[in-house]
Formats: structure tokens, C-alpha cells, sequence
């Protein structure tokens, strides 16, 4: 049982280039989220998705997409990386009461 | 809209004193509250969770409290240790459902001197 683990950890971008942040939890749960992190600002919602097949916006999408893959992998797409994008980004599933979360993934957008 | 607040951003006491971390919300319409220990470069632990129904939750040298109507919340550690040094998230998931977002202040940076 490795909960949730999220690639890759590190990560440095040029403006304008594109990746995806890959989750995946092994606990069966519906519902999984992004977060970002920033210094001095919390966790902040990017997108989440409630169950297999169905994403919603979060408090800061834009510049983002997600894709639930199946109920085990949620991925973050950045299509167009710009600084202000430089984070820490979470992944977490839940079930409903209990939350678990990756180990992050820094990245730094030149 | 609801909001979580945690003061103070950073915290240092030291070793074997007994302390309060504390988190406000300004909804007092909340599923649960938790909160969360994150250590350098790490991700999220869950330290304890309170239904709106309850009063407060312990586990072993933490206990967290909830007052709704006040919208406030404590973390209490007894006997502090170095290992204690982390930060600390609250959360709160408002409204009436399991399924509603969850809101994260933005944490107090606890420090222990040996």
C-alpha cells in the first residue's frame, strides 16, 4: 500500500513548455484534488474530481488541465508553463473523512 | 465565503513546554475540521479530525478542540519534543457534505529548542 505517490519530484520549466504532474492512490477513494503551495499562502485548489470520469475547478485553474485517468490516477497538465507557476504542487485523495497526500513535486518555471 | 486564519505564522518554545497552536474560520457551517503536520520538503500527515458534532479529539500528546460557534479551534501538544518541529496546517471542510472542498489556512511554523 504506497498511498500516493506523485512524479516527478523535482522539476524545472522554460516559459512556455508544457508537462503533466502524474498522481496515483492505491486506496480506492473517489474523490482526488491538486493543491499548490506557495510560501505564506496555504494550499491553495486547483482542480479536484469527485469520482472516475468527473473534474471540477478549484479556486486557482487557470493556466491548468486535469484528466481523471481512471480512480486510481488523477494527472496536472501545464500547456504552457509560465513563472508565476513556480510551486510545490500536492496531489490528495480522500474519502470523505480521512485525507491523504503526496509527496509533492517543486517546480520551478524559468 | 469561508476563510481559515492561523496566528501566528511562526511559533518557537522550548523543550518540554506545553502549547497552543490556534486556527479561526469565519463560517461556523463546517462538515469537519483537521488538522495536518507538514515537515520540511514533505507532504501532509493527518494529525486528528473533529466532526462538527464533536467538541475536541485527542491522540496521545495532541489534543485538538473545536468551538463552532466562535469559529475557533486549538491544538494543544503537551510536553513538547524537538521532533514536534514542523508546521501546522488546519483545515476546514465547510457546509453540510463530506464532498465539499476542503480550505487550508496557511499554517504556523512550530519550532522546539532543545
Amino acid at each position: 500500500n504506497a498511498g500516493v505517490t506523485q512524479t516527478p519530484k523535482f522539476q524545472v520549466l522554460k516559459t512556455g513548455q508544457s508537462m503533466t504532474l502524474q498522481c496515483a492512490q492505491d486506496m480506492n477513494h473517489n474523490s482526488m484534488y491538486w493543491y499548490r503551495q506557495d510560501p505564506g499562502m496555504g494550499l491553495r485548489l486547483i482542480y479536484y474530481s469527485a469520482s472516475e470520469g468527473t473534474t471540477d475547478k478549484g479556486e486557482v485553474p487557470n493556466g491548468y488541465n486535469v484528466s481523471r485517468l481512471n480512480k486510481r490516477e488523477f494527472s496536472l497538465r501545464l500547456e504552457s508553463a509560465a513563472p508565476s507557476q513556480t510551486s510545490v504542487y500536492f496531489c490528495a485523495s480522500s474519502s470523505g473523512t480521512s485525507w491523504y497526500f503526496g509527496p509533492g513535486t517543486r517546480l520551478t518555471v524559468l | 465565503k469561508q476563510e481559515v486564519t492561523q496566528i501566528p505564522a511562526a511559533l518557537s518554545v522550548p523543550e518540554g513546554e506545553n502549547l497552543v497552536l490556534n486556527c479561526s474560520f469565519t463560517d461556523s457551517a463546517i462538515y469537519n475540521l483537521q488538522w495536518f503536520r507538514q515537515d520540511p520538503g514533505k507532504g501532509l500527515t493527518s494529525l486528528l479530525l473533529i466532526q462538527s458534532s464533536q467538541r475536541e479529539q485527542t491522540s496521545g500528546r495532541l489534543n485538538a478542540s473545536l468551538d463552532k460557534s466562535s469559529g475557533r479551534s486549538t491544538l494543544y501538544i503537551a510536553a513538547s519534543q524537538p521532533g514536534d518541529s514542523a508546521t501546522y496546517l488546519c483545515a476546514v471542510r465547510p457546509g453540510y457534505s463530506s464532498a465539499s472542498k476542503i480550505i487550508f489556512g496557511s499554517g504556523t511554523r512550530l519550532s522546539i529548542r532543545p
